[in-house]
């Protein structure tokens, strides 16, 4: 079975940084791409970006370009997505999912709340 | 960026009825799109992609259309268990935008 198990709730002061991790289990890491995507407030999707994790290769949104850097460990089937300086319209729930055709699995959510 | 406009933002209907949902792209995604459902505080959940494709799992009920610019997601009969958020996706060059949802509510 495929399983998306993302870290817990992060809350952060601004201008902090945050690192945020997607741990996959139940198929084979490196053969599909892995993507974030950040839900503010219950509001719409926002794709951030994706990384392959054979070559580690990425491709953002160039809004969040400087924003999120997007890293994989091979070694343990884990991605991670650090966000920098952070402000308040930073806060939002950041979802991992895996590229297929569509993305058929998702991690549960990480809330990242900012705030002094 | 291609630009996804969702319509309508918010429905309210019966348990049994019939929805359809749109989602028009601002260019031309060649039935590059996705449709997911989305329950208050889960994550989404893929109901069709490639336009018309269902996911695995996903009741017959569902069904994607559409081509060009212009894409429709109809759930027939709707269940108690279909009321939530829906968002449309296209795939089609990054950065690959959502639409901005429509959220379905039992009347």
């Amino acid at each position: 079975e495929v399983q998306l198990q993302q870290s817990g709730p992060e809350l952060e002061k601004p201008g902090a940084s945050v690192k945020i991790s997607c741990k996959a289990s139940g198929y084979s890491f490196t053969g599909y791409n892995m993507n974030w995507v950040k839900q503010s407030n219950g509001k719409s999707l926002e794709w951030i970006g994706n990384i392959d994790p054979y070559y580690g290769g990425t491709s953002y949104n160039q809004k969040f370009k400087g924003k999120a850097t997007l890293t994989v460990d091979k070694s343990s089937s884990t991605a991670y997505m650090q966000l920098k300086s952070l402000t308040s319209e930073d806060s939002a729930v950041y979802y991992c999912a895996r590229e297929t055709t569509g993305f058929a699995y998702w991690g549960q959510g990480t809330l990242v709340t900012v705030s002094a | 960026d291609i630009q996804m406009t969702q319509s309508p933002a918010s429905l309210s209907v019966s348990v049994g009825e019939t929805v359809t949902i749109t989602c028009r792209a601002s260019e031309n995604i060649y039935s590059n799109l996705a449709w997911y459902q989305q329950k208050q505080g889960k994550s989404p959940q893929l109901l069709v992609y490639a336009a018309t494709n269902l996911a695995d799992g996903v009741p017959s009920r569902f069904s994607g259309s559409g081509s060009g610019t212009q894409y429709s997601l109809k759930i027939n009969s709707l269940q108690s268990e279909d009321f939530g958020s829906y968002y449309c996706q296209h795939f089609w060059g990054t950065p690959w935008t959502f639409g901005g949802g429509t959220k379905l509510e039992i009347k």
